[in-house]
């Protein structure tokens, strides 16, 4: 199947600092990501969806100044934590859809673990 | 808005047993597509099944199948024969514009 990265796999800050996470499809192109957030023993959370050439479209309640993203091409989608926060420690996940003759299939990334001091 | 109900929070079963996991949707779209993702501790979620809403027989995948009711918007997953390597957190997920998930079902799978 098809597969999508993500960089770093774990990362630690401190308090204030920016924080970037790239997402990647490594076998098909994707004009569309998505951003998910994931707390402990709790669901996947929607926090915005990337569009290459275009702004992102995030979800309600999620700060698009403090949650940067850039989908610089058909193969990469970055996310930036700006002046991150402890609250900000999460599980951090990407989707890519690919489109093919069976329809839509959405393949995920392995995530990244962001913890802030 | 699109909301995934799953109203089971844990399931065990038996080793070689079969069981099944509930999901409830809802959504005024007509076509969209219905997914069930497994995610181990690695936290990696990996497909286990798809379903296409305009396809009216039930997905198959080896010893996983699903029973989708449309009208009901009901989308069931039966693992058979179930096997160690199934324990894992299993989440119903929709895809119309953007995909939602349910709050997930923890399986246990007893020896």
């Amino acid at each position: 199947g098809a597969v999508v990265s993500q960089h770093p796999s774990r990362v630690i800050c401190k308090s204030g600092t920016s924080v970037k996470i790239e997402c990647r499809s490594l076998d098909f192109q994707a004009t569309t990501m998505f951003w998910y957030r994931q707390f402990p023993k709790q669901s996947l959370m929607l926090m915005a969806t990337s569009n290459e050439g275009s702004k992102a479209t995030y979800e309600q309640g999620v700060e698009k100044d403090k949650f940067l993203i850039n989908h610089a091409s058909l193969t990469l989608s970055t996310l930036t934590v700006t002046s991150a926060h402890p609250e900000d420690s999460s599980f951090y996940i990407c989707s890519a859809p690919q489109t093919s003759g069976w329809g839509d299939t959405q393949y995920f990334g392995p995530g990244t673990r962001l913890t802030v001091l | 808005a699109q909301t995934v109900t799953q109203s089971q929070p844990e399931m065990s079963v038996q080793e070689a047993e079969t069981v099944t996991l509930s999901c409830t949707y809802d959504t005024s779209e007509s076509d969209y597509y219905l997914f069930w993702y497994k995610q181990p501790p690695s936290r990696q979620m990996i497909l286990v099944i798809r379903q296409e809403a305009y396809k009216q027989q039930n997905a198959t995948e080896n010893r996983f199948s699903v029973n989708f009711q449309k009208a009901a918007k009901s989308f069931s997953l039966k693992i058979s024969d179930s096997q160690l390597g199934d324990a894992a957190m299993y989440f119903c997920a929709y895809l119309a514009n953007d995909m939602r998930f349910g709050a997930g079902t923890r399986l246990t799978v007893k020896p």
